[in-house]
C-alpha cells in the first residue's frame, strides 16, 4: 500500500520567513495530493491540492509542487504570520471510487512573532 | 452550508465498554470517511461509506465497525474498548466515494479517552 512521510516533523520560522514542508510517496499509482492545515481543536481543513497533470499550483501565500518522478511533493508558505502556526498534514491518493487517502504523520509549523 | 458535525466532541469511558460516534456529512454528500488520529500515527483511516454500504476498509480490527444510514448520517462503533483505542475519531465528507476523487471536508472530531 502507500506509504507518505513528512519532514521535518517539527518547524519553526520567523515571522515574514518562508516555510518548506516536504513529503513523499511510495505507491507511483498516487495522482492526488492534497495538504491539509489543523489547529488546536480542530479537524483538519484542506488548504491546497494538485493532481499529478501539474508540477504547481499556487493560491495567494501558498503553493504546492510535485516532482512525480521523484515521488515528492511540497508546500511553500511565502510571508509567514502567526495564524499559519498549526499542523499541516500531506496525503496522498489514486482516483478510483475505491481509493483511499493515505495521510503523512503531520508536521507542526511554529512562526514566531 | 453547515459544515460535518460530530457528536459527541468528548467521551471517556473504561476499558471493556463500548462507544457509539456520530458523525452527520454536509448536506449533499453521499460519502462518508472515518479516521482515527493519534499522536504516534498521524491519521489512519478506518472506512468508508457511501450510499450505507461500506466501500473501503483500513487495517483495523473488527471491533470497529460503521454504519450508514438512508440520509448519509453515519455512526462507527468500538466495541471491547482498550486502553489504545484513546484517539482522536474525525469523521470526513465527501460528495463521492474515493479518497482521490473529491475533496474531503472533515469534521472537530470526537475525543475518546478510555481508562
Amino acid at each position: 500500500g502507500e506509504n507518505v512521510e513528512q519532514h521535518p516533523s517539527t518547524l519553526s520560522v520567523q515571522e515574514g520567513d518562508s516555510a518548506v514542508i516536504k513529503c513523499t510517496y511510495s505507491d507511483s499509482a498516487s495522482n492526488y495530493f492534497p495538504w491539509y492545515k489543523q489547529e488546536l481543536g480542530k479537524g483538519p481543513q484542506l488548504i491546497i491540492d494538485i493532481r499529478s497533470n501539474v508540477g504547481e499550483k499556487k493560491d495567494q501565500r501558498i503553493a504546492v509542487t510535485l516532482n512525480k518522478t521523484a515521488k515528492h511533493f511540497s508546500l511553500h508558505i511565502t510571508e509567514t504570520q502567526p495564524e499559519d502556526s498549526a499542523v499541516y498534514f500531506c496525503a496522498a491518493s489514486y482516483t478510483g471510487a475505491n481509493s483511499k487517502l493515505t495521510f503523512g504523520k503531520g508536521i507542526t509549523l511554529s512562526v514566531r512573532p | 452550508k453547515a459544515g460535518v458535525t460530530q457528536t459527541p466532541r468528548y467521551l471517556i469511558k473504561t476499558r471493556g465498554q463500548q462507544v457509539t460516534l456520530s458523525c452527520s456529512p454536509i448536506s449533499g454528500h453521499r460519502s462518508v470517511s472515518w479516521y482515527q488520529q493519534t499522536p504516534g500515527q498521524g491519521l489512519q483511516f478506518l472506512f468508508e461509506y457511501f450510499s450505507e454500504t461500506q466501500r473501503n476498509k483500513g487495517n483495523f480490527p473488527g471491533r470497529f465497525s460503521g454504519r450508514q444510514f438512508s440520509n448519509s448520517r453515519s455512526e462507527m462503533n468500538v466495541s471491547t474498548l482498550e486502553l489504545g483505542d484513546s484517539a482522536l475519531y474525525l469523521c470526513a465528507s465527501s460528495l463521492i466515494p474515493g479518497g482521490g476523487e473529491e475533496t474531503q471536508y472533515f469534521g472537530p472530531g470526537t475525543r475518546l479517552l478510555v481508562l
